[in-house]
């Protein structure tokens, strides 16, 4: 496709469960972010790859959260355990730069995840 | 560590009317800035950024932002808004030397009054 794919775009899971969320960023775009976005907060960095170098995982705000990105393409966020604090809007973004800083990022729509 | 704030969560106008949505930010280090605009139900994408050169940017949909160095802010302009700009609007820095690490402010939610 054109653009950032993220799926599934909607998830309600049960507290506890684990969940796998999926990001297919623009072709050839090296750089890949995750963000979350809770309501009325502004968007939380989680992690960053940048082709095979190790990733920033700076952001991940517990061990619960972790990450991975196959063949330097498709990433995958997952969550186990999850708890309420969770629920969020999970956005993955792509850039075709390599590591300098000042591009443009391009966003997908989002996973909503609501934990109940 | 660097810091965006934007200080209004809210802003409503009526249409036609100028706006200003103001960010401010905070860092050691020297910064690249952004605005990103996120409209309903989609993803956020590019309204314009500031490298270097004119502090005056244009971007898309006839916005435009200005640095100002010294205030360290990158407010965002419109002289005439449509309903068609009703949307949440980020302001995001990025430092020179760190390309993970771009910060957002909280967003800016702009309603449009007919």
């Amino acid at each position: 496709g054109a653009g950032v794919s993220q799926s599934p775009s909607n998830k309600v899971t049960e507290k506890g469960k684990d969940v796998e969320l999926r990001c297919d960023p623009i072709s050839g775009h090296t750089a890949l972010y995750w963000y979350r976005q809770s309501l009325g907060q502004g968007l939380e960095f989680l992690i960053y790859f940048q082709g095979n170098s190790a990733p920033d995982k700076s952001g991940l705000p517990s061990d619960r959260f972790s990450a991975e990105r196959t063949g330097g393409s498709v990433s995958t966020l997952t969550i186990q355990r999850t708890q309420q604090e969770d629920s969020a809007v999970y956005l993955c973004a792509s850039s075709p730069h390599r590591g300098a800083s000042g591009n443009t990022i391009y966003f997908g729509e989002g996973s909503w995840l609501t934990v109940v | 560590a660097q810091s965006v704030t934007q200080l209004d969560s809210q802003v409503p106008v009526f249409e036609e009317a100028p706006v200003e949505l103001r960010c401010n930010y905070s860092s050691s280090v020297s910064v690249y800035l952004f605005w990103y605009v996120q409209y309903p139900n989609q993803g956020l994408q590019l309204l314009l950024k500031y490298l270097s050169g004119s502090t005056l940017v244009k971007g898309i949909n006839g916005f435009e932002a200005e640095f100002n160095k010294s205030q360290t802010s990158f407010h965002l302009r419109k002289p005439s808004v449509h309903i068609s700009d009703t949307a949440e609007y980020f302001c995001a820095v990025n430092p020179y030397s760190s390309a993970s690490k771009i910060i957002f402010g909280s967003g800016t939610r702009l309603s449009i009054r007919p």
